[in-house]
């Protein structure tokens, strides 16, 4: 069976500092994978998503990137974090096929002081 | 635009009692409706995907219904419980095999003893 993880969990940094959030799939191949943030209280806002390795595209202009070293790993980062980039960072992957539903990580809290 | 609204916002319930949320969109093209259940500080989980095809679909004590005429789709929960309390986010996908996935808001259930 397929399972996603991401880590840390959770993260408290001061502005200004780097961020790297990772999570990596297991039990499948060539996923479709996606960063989102979800602010407290709303919708999930689509960051990145990759379709392959190498392979990334950004919704949103924002201070973070995303980046694709294997093929069931996405990493997000940051240079220097703003206060506004607090919130529940997801990630996702669905298939290529089918129905193409999405399977969701635990996610990491990331609290920027 | 493509759009997934969701009510009501909140919901408060006692223990054992039926509940509907209601879903609303306007995407094109449609591809298939997810609803998934997002426990607090937790990824969401799926609960029911549905296709253009598909009228209603159950899991346990959750139905899920879909009128692809009227563009509406709802989540009824039996004899709810505790545990039921949760954000409960709708999903529609636009398109097949494509990243596109139009999130609502989301209803945030909550049930008392």
């Amino acid at each position: 069976s397929q399972t996603i993880h991401q880590w840390p969990a959770t993260l408290v940094q001061p502005v200004g500092s780097p961020l790297s959030l990772e999570c990596t799939v297991e039990g499948t191949s060539n996923p479709n994978l996606y960063w989102y943030r979800q602010a407290a209280g709303r919708g999930l806002q689509l960051l990145f998503y990759s379709v392959g390795i190498g392979q990334i595209s950004s919704e949103v202009p924002q201070n973070l990137s995303a980046s694709r070293p294997q093929d069931r790993q996405f990493i997000l980062s940051s240079k220097k974090l703003l206060l506004s980039d607090s919130g529940f960072y997801l990630c996702a992957w669905s298939s290529k096929r089918g129905y193409n539903e999405q399977f969701f990580g635990p996610g990491t809290r990331l609290t920027v002081l | 635009k493509n759009q997934v609204e969701q009510s009501p916002q909140s919901l408060i319930i006692l223990e054992g009692k039926n509940c509907t949320l209601q879903c609303n969109y306007t995407v094109s093209p449609f591809s298939n409706l997810r609803w998934y259940k997002q426990d607090t500080g937790r990824g969401p989980v799926s609960l029911t995907i549905m296709t253009f095809s598909e009228n209603t679909k159950s899991n346990g004590r959750y139905t899920a219904t879909l009128d692809a005429d009227t563009k509406q789709s709802s989540l009824h929960i039996t004899a709810s419980q505790l545990s039921d309390s949760a954000s409960y986010i709708c999903v529609v996908s636009a398109g097949t095999g494509t990243y596109k996935y139009i999130f609502g808001t989301g209803t945030r259930l909550k049930v008392l003893a």
